[in-house]
């Protein structure tokens, strides 16, 4: 089946440590999507890519990087300069902006991210 | 600055008993509108998309519709597996060809049976 597979599905971080969140898509997808998920507020948008190589800085990219080698891989690095990484990170992708009527984002199941 | 906000922030009904959830919208020109379902600890998952002002679509016990403001979702004779949160977006007009879609922060809704 397509779809967007994220892992790990819980991940925790020690102070000081880099770690690195998997967004996997088989939908032939251009363009993928990270946001962050806290409690009572909206998704926000970290990083996004409409094409492979290319990438740009969200609402709130301060924190995080992103990589876009191939197609249906879309990497993200919640570095140690992210003060306040806990939250559920989504994963999401859609095929490029066609200027109207576009197809909606469909997203994977997450990953929770926890300080330890 | 473009922003969503959606209404109640937590809704409990009966089985059967039907309602309407708001999603309120500012935006530099819109282009669409989606409307997501969100289990606890499952990503988004579709529901619909509205274009225009006056489109209405509908799935099951589900119904969606849009105006220049805002937009409902209208739920009929709800069942207990249609508890979860709903979450509305909007994709502005957008910068660079980018799809970046404004997200409200979700109506928690609870059937009890």
């Amino acid at each position: 089946d397509g779809g967007i597979t994220q892992s790990p599905k819980y991940l925790f971080r020690k102070e000081g440590q880099n770690v690195t969140l998997s967004c996997e898509q088989n939908l032939n997808h251009d363009a993928m999507y990270w946001y962050r998920q806290d409690p009572g507020q909206g998704l926000r948008l970290i990083y996004y890519s409409q094409i492979v190589n290319d990438f740009q800085k969200g609402d709130i990219a301060e924190g995080y990087s992103v990589s876009r080698e191939k197609k249906e891989s879309f990497p993200l690095t919640v570095t140690s300069a992210q003060k306040n990484p806990t939250a559920f990170y989504l994963c999401a992708s859609s095929p490029r902006d066609r200027g109207s009527r576009n197809q909606p984002q469909h997203f994977g199941d997450g990953t929770r991210l926890s300080i330890l | 600055e473009d922003q969503v906000t959606q209404s109640p922030e937590a809704l409990r009904l009966q089985e059967g008993e039907s309602s309407s959830l708001n999603c309120s919208y500012t935006v530099s020109g819109l282009r669409g509108l989606f409307w997501y379902r969100q289990d606890p600890g499952k990503g988004p998952e579709f529901l619909f998309t509205l274009y225009s002002a006056g489109e209405e679509k509908e799935k099951e016990r589900l119904k969606a519709t849009l105006t220049k403001k805002e937009s409902f979702l209208h739920i009929t004779a709800p069942k207990p597996e249609d508890s979860a949160t709903y979450l509305c977006a909007v994709q502005p007009t957008p910068i660079q060809g980018a799809q970046k879609l404004v997200f409200g922060q979700g109506t928690r809704l609870t059937i009890n049976p």
